[in-house]
């Protein structure tokens, strides 16, 4: 399975400020997603990473509040923009490797604004 | 509507006390169910994947099972480091390849 690793790991961002969460893969991965973890809930993916083009986003999410960038099949990057409180979650990226579709996910991004 | 359930959300065993977890599945097509762990403020760590009813999987204390219906997590003997929130997930088979559907969890407790 692939080497994940995200940074910031936690980090408590101020009311209407953005983050950007980076994602860096150790090997070459076609598909990258980017989920969120709400405190108490499970996890709900928020888009698929495309490299060279533009995110594939969920229902309820938008490009304007998650921009992502996949520059490359190792690197992605995930901006939690505008931030309120109920933005406040884990964030995590994720790959698809392996045999049958299995998703593997990085350490996470917890994010705290107040 | 493609749904997993997992029951109970939360389980308190003491030591060496065995049972099960439990996920329920309503899916037009399984292509793979999907165990994880998780551990408080960390992303989920594969466990299991299962691709067809009858199959079985084991890791140390830990067996999965599927049924067309549902899917088992058995603990055997759990040490308090078992404790964990523990993730099922199931990939319907008639839509993109990634497509993951997400259980809500069950917290597990042992206590030494």
């Amino acid at each position: 399975s692939a080497v994940i690793s995200q940074k910031p790991s936690r980090d408590i961002c101020q009311r209407g400020t953005s983050l950007t969460i980076q994602c860096q893969v150790d090997s070459q991965v076609t598909m990258m997603f980017w989920y969120r973890q709400q405190p108490g809930q499970s996890l709900t993916l928020i888009a698929t990473a495309n490299q060279g083009s533009e995110a594939t986003y969920e229902s309820g999410f938008v490009i304007d509040k998650f921009p992502i960038s996949r520059p490359n099949l190792t690197f992605s990057t995930l901006t939690v923009s505008n931030m309120s409180p109920e933005d406040s979650s884990i964030y995590l990226c994720s790959v698809g490797a392996g045999a049958g579709n299995t998703i593997y996910f990085g350490e996470g991004s917890w994010l705290t604004v107040v | 509507e493609d749904q997993v359930t997992q029951s109970p959300e939360a389980l308190r065993l003491q030591e060496g006390e065995s049972s099960s977890l439990n996920c329920s599945y309503t899916v037009s097509g399984l292509r793979g169910l999907f165990w994880y762990r998780q551990d408080p403020g960390k992303g989920p760590e594969f466990l299991f994947t299962l691709y067809s009813a009858g199959e079985e999987k084991e890791k140390e204390r830990l067996k999965a099972t599927l049924t067309k219906k549902e899917s088992f997590l058995h603990i055997t003997a759990p040490k308090p480091e078992d404790s964990a929130t523990y993730l099922c997930a199931v990939q319907p088979r008639n839509t993109g390849g990634f497509k993951t559907i997400f259980g809500a969890g069950t917290r597990l407790f042992v206590k030494a």
